[in-house]
């Protein structure tokens, strides 16, 4: 079984549209990250949260919003879709305790905001 | 704009040859430099990483070369397999979580 798991794997939505992504962890992680992938630009980092009451925004917050729901689940939302947001959502976590703290990626979300 | 700066965006390579992929940054406050490889359809993996008191590393046909005071490090695959083929993305690490990645590499191993 994967260690962190993402739905959906592949959404299609309208402008507009409020949509939730969600992540889950098995690796007893209690950071989590979420990121956006566009070609060329590699991943940027939209909201961090180092445990359950700890959460930050990261380069590119605006038009997003997360919850953590528990230390194994992070959520993001679009509150309204805009076609900009189209990318490749990734979500990670790491180990605070361990050195080097390497971030573990799920699979991935293809998202396309018509 | 993007801290972490790496070329070139594609490259091929025969099989058995050497992949060079180069990265250069400015923020002297990085202190881990992590290499991921990503297939299609998958998420980044870790490959290998580097700390900035070290020249180099190397784990199997992978090695990081780092100059600090140029402030680049890249990645070396030897003898290139077509199982390399992938994108590859360099990091930097600050303020002991945050990774700033490069644009990314897709290198091609032709058979």
């Amino acid at each position: 079984d994967a260690d962190v798991t993402q739905t959906p794997r592949n959404r299609i939505t309208k402008t507009g549209k409020r949509i939730m992504l969600e992540c889950s962890q098995t690796k007893g992680h209690d950071r989590m990250y979420w990121y956006r992938q566009d070609p060329g630009l590699g991943l940027r980092l939209i909201y961090y949260s180092f445990d359950v009451k700890d959460i930050n925004k990261g380069e590119i917050s605006d038009g997003y919003s997360v919850s953590r729901q528990a230390q194994a689940k992070f959520s993001l939302s679009l509150e309204s879709a805009i076609p900009n947001q189209t990318a490749l959502y990734f979500c990670a976590t790491s180990d605070s305790r361990v050195w080097g703290e390497t971030q573990y990626f799920g699979p991935g979300t293809r998202l396309l905001v018509l | 704009q993007q801290q972490v700066k790496q070329s070139p965006q594609s490259l091929i390579v025969q099989k058995g040859g050497i992949s060079i992929i180069n990265c250069a940054y400015e923020n002297t406050a990085f202190d881990y430099f992590p290499w991921y490889q990503q297939f299609p359809g998958k998420g980044p993996a870790l490959l290998i990483a580097i700390r900035p008191d070290v020249s180099e590393k190397k784990e199997g046909r992978f090695t990081i070369s780092f100059n600090k005071s140029a402030k680049q490090f890249s990645l070396h695959i030897m003898d290139s397999q077509p199982g390399d083929s992938a994108t590859y993305f360099c990091a930097a690490r600050i303020n002991d979580y945050k990774l700033s990645f490069g644009a990314g590499t897709t290198v091609t191993v032709r058979a």
